[in-house]
């Protein structure tokens, strides 16, 4: 079964500092990777995704993550945070469920982000 | 475009009573349908999904039940709440399988308190 770890619970950065989340997944076969981003009481957002070809993917917002298959890692980056950019973001893994008729994404825990002003 | 809304926002129940959430999507035709629920500093557990109308499958054994009585209605139940269903459930839509790396959309939430 698939998993997926993220190491830091919370992360605090100061405004205009770059960041960069750490995701970790195992998966048998070639993965399906997402980061989502998740504000206070609120559904979450996609910010990007990762099924094959180019290892650096850009997303909305000035996010990025690459893959790295040999450390098993997705890991997200920003190059400048805005205060805006608070808030709890979550990596997940995609695979078929047992059935093979529907997909499941496993989430890690998520990573909460405060920016200091 | 595709939306999805999902209500109540919130809602305060005492322990015994019934629920019911409901999700709807639009711009869509035949989604995948799921009900994560999201407890408090913790990840996110799949508790439902459904491939079609009348099409459920649960992913964990508890106190909830779900229904898909038209194509873009998901509907979230129980009969008696538990204090541990307290928690924040996120409705879900994705395309049908075999659109590689298709992503979920999320809808905004429900954030429930059981007293």
């Amino acid at each position: 079964a698939q998993s997926v770890t993220q190491p830091d619970i919370h992360i605090t950065v100061s405004e205009g500092a770059s960041l960069e989340l750490r995701c970790n997944y195992s998966y048998g076969a070639t993965p399906y990777l997402f980061w989502y981003v998740q504000s206070p009481g609120q559904g979450l957002q996609l910010l990007l995704k990762y099924f094959s070809g180019d290892t650096l993917v850009q997303g909305i917002k000035g996010f990025e993550a690459e893959f790295k298959r040999s450390q098993s890692s997705f890991n997200l980056r920003k190059p400048s945070v805005h205060w805006s950019d608070a808030a709890e973001y979550f990596c997940a893994v995609g695979a078929t469920i047992s059935s093979g008729s529907a997909r499941q994404l496993t989430f890690g825990s998520g990573t909460q982000l405060t920016v200091l002003p | 475009s595709q939306t999805i809304h999902q209500w109540p926002a919130t809602l305060v129940q005492p322990v015994g009573s019934p629920l019911s959430l409901e999700c709807t999507v639009e711009g869509t035709s035949n989604p995948n349908l799921y009900w994560y629920r999201q407890a408090a500093g913790r990840g996110l557990q799949l508790l439902f999904y459904s491939v079609g109308i009348g099409q459920i499958s649960s992913e964990v054994p508890q106190n909830l039940s779900a229904s898909r009585p038209q194509d873009r209605q998901f509907i979230l139940s129980s009969k008696k709440l538990l204090l541990s269903d307290s928690g924040f459930y996120l409705c879900a839509w994705s395309v049908v399988w075999g659109a590689r790396g298709t992503p979920l959309h999320f809808g905004n939430g429900t954030r429930l308190t059981v007293t």
